[in-house]
C-alpha cells in the first residue's frame, strides 16, 4: 500500500515562500508523476504541478512562474516551493502520486493535507 | 480549451441512479478520473479510464466517454455516497492536469 507523509510549515506571511515536502514509501519511486493539489477553504481542487524520477515537469499554466519542483529519488522525497505568497494562496495542500498510461491519466495515492495559511 | 465542466450540485433519492457530467475539449482525447471527497478529507478515486474502478470501489460506480463528456453514475445511491465528485483529466496542448468544478451530490 502507498503512503504519502507531507511536512512544511502551515503559517506564513505574504511574499514569503511555500516549502513542502512528501515521502512515498510501499511502493516504486519510478514510473509515476508526483503531484501537488491545493484546495481553497469551501473551494475546488486545483492541480499544481507534478515532476518524474528524470526531473521532468509539467506546471499549471497560471502558477508556473511560482513554482519550483524538485526531486529526492535516493529519500523517495519530492518537493514544492511557491514563492510570492498572496492570502489567496491559503489552501489545503496535497501531495499526489500520478500517473500516465496511454490516454490515461490518474492520481491514484493522496497524502493526507497540510493547511498553509498565508496571513501577516 | 483545456476547462472541464461540472454541475455544481446534483441530488439523488435513497437507492436511485445519479450521473454526474464533466465537459471538456481535452476528454475527445484523454480518458477522465474520477474522484469523491468527503468533507475533511483528502479526495479518493473511484473511477478512471474507460472502464477501470480501483480495488475496493464500489462495482456501484461506473463511468461512460461520449466525444467531449465524461460521465460517473453513481447505481443504487447510498448514504455513504453523500460527497464532492471531482473529474480530471490531462491538457493536449502542454499535458498540464485539469480539475473541473466539482458536483455536490446530496443523497436524499
Amino acid at each position: 500500500q502507498v503512503q504519502l507523509r507531507q511536512w512544511g510549515a502551515g503559517q506564513l506571511k505574504p511574499s514569503e515562500t511555500l516549502s513542502l515536502t512528501c515521502e512515498a514509501s510501499g511502493g516504486s519511486f519510478n514510473g509515476f508523476y508526483w503531484t501537488w493539489v491545493r484546495q481553497s477553504p469551501g473551494k475546488g481542487l486545483e492541480w499544481i504541478a507534478e515532476i518524474n524520477h528524470s526531473g521532468g515537469t509539467h506546471h499549471n499554466p497560471s502558477l508556473k512562474s511560482r513554482v519550483t519542483m524538485s526531486i529526492d529519488i535516493s529519500k523517495n522525497q519530492f518537493s514544492l516551493k511557491l514563492k510570492s505568497l498572496t492570502a489567496a494562496d491559503t489552501a489545503v495542500y496535497y501531495c499526489a502520486r500520478g500517473s500516465i498510461v496511454s490516454t490515461i491519466s490518474t492520481i491514484d495515492y493522496w497524502g493526507q493535507g497540510a493547511l498553509v495559511t498565508v496571513s501577516s | 480549451s483545456s476547462e472541464l465542466t461540472q454541475d455544481p450540485a446534483l441530488s439523488v433519492a435513497l437507492g436511485q441512479t445519479v450521473r454526474i457530467t464533466c465537459q471538456g475539449d481535452s476528454l475527445r482525447s484523454y480518458y477522465a478520473s474520477w474522484y469523491q471527497q468527503k468533507p475533511g478529507q483528502a479526495p479518493v478515486l473511484v473511477f478512471y479510464g474507460r472502464n477501470n474502478r480501483p480495488s475496493g470501489i464500489s462495482d456501484r460506480f461506473s463511468g461512460s466517454n461520449s466525444g467531449n463528456t465524461a460521465s460517473l453514475t453513481i447505481t443504487g445511491a447510498r448514504a455513504e455516497d453523500e460527497a464532492d465528485y471531482y473529474c480530471n483529466c490531462r491538457d493536449t496542448v502542454d499535458n498540464h492536469v485539469v480539475f473541473g468544478g466539482g458536483t455536490k451530490v446530496t443523497v436524499l
